[in-house]
């Protein structure tokens, strides 16, 4: 089983929509849970972190965590062109010296 | 600030060949890591280094070896390259403090292994 664990895609949203992205994760003691866009090509860049059961918006973004379900989401409101890009979502635990490890990522498309 | 710089941005290798490649960060961060990158598996730890003088095994360390030069410089080096080491490598560094922590990533190695 992998340790964090992400829908490959491709996920097709119309502009204007609401994209979901989803991510499980195995180990219960993690206690830091990331979300980081890559566009084609280029390196990844942090654009949310969540350490606390519930939602916590940022402009157009919204992560959801549930420790009890070792779930954690990203929403995407009023999706635009420019999100088209793989979504990886990061989790740093307390074993293995605090190391933050990576899903492999959702591809996200949004269609003009 | 330049934040993480990466040298170079893309190398081919014939097997068995040996190479180093170099990082750098000027934001004054103790933590630094080296990354893979190849399809459908995301990014996996090489290496790790928590602070100046320290370097630690990640995931997949087999075939590699780092050193942490100074605070900001972060090195891997490929001692006898493979077909299999062909991939995209990022170098990382970060603060972090308690559960917090930013990653910030390189521009990238695009590396060929023949």
């Amino acid at each position: 089983q992998k340790e964090v664990e992400q829908n490959s895609g491709p996920l097709s949203v119309p502009e204007g929509a609401i994209a979901s992205l989803n991510c499980t994760y195995s180990d219960r003691g993690s206690q830091s849970f990331f979300w980081y866009r890559q566009y084609s090509g280029k390196s990844p860049e942090l654009i949310m972190s969540i350490y606390s059961n519930g939602d916590k918006e940022d402009g157009r973004f919204t992560a959801q965590l549930n420790k009890a379900s070792q779930y954690v989401s990203l929403l995407i409101r009023d999706s635009q062109p420019s999100d088209s890009a793989t979504y990886l979502c990061a989790v740093r635990g307390d074993t293995g010296g605090f190391k933050t490890i990576f899903g492999a990522g959702t591809r996200l498309f949004v269609k003009a | 600030n330049a934040g993480v710089t990466q040298t170079p941005k893309f190398q081919v290798l014939k097997t068995g060949q040996s190479m180093t490649l170099q990082c750098a960060q000027d934001m004054n961060h103790n933590s630094m890591y080296w990354y893979r990158q190849d399809p459908g598996m995301g990014l996996r730890l090489i290496y790790y280094s928590a602070s100046e003088g320290t370097t630690d095994k990640g995931e997949v360390p087999n075939g590699y070896n780092v050193s942490r030069l100074n605070k900001r410089e972060f090195s891997l080096r490929l001692e006898s390259a493979a077909p299999s080491q062909t991939s995209v490598y990022f170098c990382a560094s970060s603060e972090v403090w308690g559960a917090q922590e930013t990653q910030y990533f390189g521009p990238g190695t695009r590396l060929l292994v023949l």
